[in-house]
């Protein structure tokens, strides 16, 4: 497996643009994570899925933000409008549900909303 | 509510010293307990987790309930050892996977 795929790697868009950011899970893990990571605050949650379905969406900022997951392999979090204090790398992770508990992360997005 | 608290933004040591990476938790019920490393330009790894009482990379960490807390020790600190450490936290079994703030470590020749 190649483990988290994350795409973009860098995205660059002007204030009020739509980004869309996409992740693609490890097979079999039934988790994903979406994470915003900033020197202030560190790693945060956004929001996690089980199964497709998404559990605890209480880190995500504001109603700018939304996440999909239409199937098991596939994820997007969607900013619309973009701020530039939406600057961040976001990171999607994913894990199996029960068993072995170790969360795999992608290589994140770069985002810079100027 | 769930919470890590890594009071140390950024811990500078000279090789060879010892090296104490703060993590405290708050959590009812029985958490497990993780550190996570991610070293320069590549994406968060797993170090090591509770459960497993190993030690990786020299690293050891010991969950402490009665205070809540779960520190990354390593007795003699080496220059790859600098990274950003996490520290996180979820139920037994899967669930919610919250971080800590971070901490930087950096250590000089």
């Amino acid at each position: 497996d190649a483990g988290v795929i994350q795409s973009p790697r860098h995205e660059v868009t002007e204030m009020g643009q739509e980004v869309t950011l996409r992740c693609k899970p490890i097979s079999g893990h039934n988790s994903l994570f979406w994470y915003r990571q900033t020197m202030m605050r560190g790693l945060e949650l956004l929001i996690y899925f089980n199964n497709n379905v998404p559990i605890d969406d209480s880190g995500m900022p504001e109603d700018r933000f939304s996440a999909k997951m239409p199937n098991a392999s596939f994820s997007t979090l969607k900013i619309q409008p973009s701020e530039p204090r939406d600057s961040a790398v976001y990171f999607c992770a994913s894990r199996p549900q029960t068993g072995d508990t170790e969360a795999f992360f992608g290589q994140g997005t770069r985002l810079t909303v100027v | 509510a769930q919470r890590v608290t890594q009071p140390e933004k950024l811990l500078s040591v000279f090789k060879g010293a010892p090296v104490e990476l703060k993590c405290n938790y708050s959590y009812s019920g029985s958490p497990e307990l993780f550190w996570y490393v991610q070293y320069s330009r590549q994406r968060l790894q797993l170090l090591l987790r509770h459960i497993s009482r190993e030690s990786i990379k020299g690293f050891t960490a010991d969950l402490n309930k009665g205070e809540t807390s779960f520190h990354l020790k390593k007795p003699f600190a080496q220059e790859e050892d600098s990274a950003m450490y996490y520290c996180a936290l979820s139920g037994y079994q899967g669930g919610k996977l919250i971080f800590g703030q971070g901490t930087e470590l950096s250590v000089k020749p």
